[in-house]
């Protein structure tokens, strides 16, 4: 199985700061990753496929990059709405595999 | 607008089985795979199964393969796991989602619960 290592498990951020999160694979898996969002008590939603392309809707203050094994999700500027976990979910291969999940905070 | 709908989570005995359900509306879901995932109270997200659009293909991990079936009824635009053999730590909030590599959008879940 690919195990994805997500990082920082958490972190505290302000409204209008920059934070970028990271994840890893096990083994390279080309573009094959997604970003996901998820709020208390809601379902996760999707902001970025195949590593770097935003999800129509989706601000573009959010962005991914990478390819291979590691990958980067970045908020140019957080807005209280941003508060929420984030993952990310490979699926190069089977099992598809999720990060552990980042908790951003205020 | 796309809408996914579980339903049939419950309090299920260890050992248990229970069906689980997922009406989706607002696409045409013959031509998408379909996935399901769970959450377990205060945890991450795990991928559970995948399905092909015509259920020629179906995908499991392996902590579920041989207790959980997906199946899929594309006549009544529905999405369902058979979870048998149920055990405690398959309690979790389970998800449908439309999509078998990067499932988007998912409905709001139905709880399961596996306890004595």
């Amino acid at each position: 199985d690919i195990q994805m290592t997500q990082s920082p498990s958490s972190l505290s951020a302000s409204v209008g700061d920059r934070i970028t999160i990271t994840c890893r694979a096990s083994q390279g898996i080309r573009d094959d990753l997604a970003w996901y969002q998820q709020k208390p008590g809601k379902a996760p939603k999707r902001l970025i496929y195949g590593a770097s392309s935003l999800q129509s809707g989706v601000p573009s203050r959010f962005s991914g990059s990478g390819s291979g094994t590691e990958f980067t999700l970045t908020i140019s500027s957080l807005q209280p709405e941003d508060f929420a976990t984030y993952y990310c979910l490979q699926h190069n291969s089977y099992p598809r595999t999720f990060g552990q999940g980042t908790k951003l905070e205020i | 607008e796309i809408q996914l709908v579980e339903s049939g989570g419950d309090l299920a005995q260890p050992g248990g089985s229970l069906r689980l359900s997922c009406a989706a509306s607002g696409f045409t879901f013959s031509d998408y795979w379909m996935s399901w995932v769970r959450q377990a109270p205060g945890k991450g997200l795990e991928w559970v199964a995948n399905i092909k659009e015509d259920g020629t293909q179906k995908n499991y991990v392996d902590s579920v393969k041989g207790r959980f079936t997906i199946s899929r009824d594309n006549a009544k635009n529905s999405l369902y796991l058979q979870t048998n053999g149920l055990r405690v730590e398959d309690t979790a909030m389970y998800f449908c989602a439309r999509g078998g590599h990067r499932p988007d959008p998912w409905g709001r879940g139905t709880l399961v619960t596996v306890s004595s």
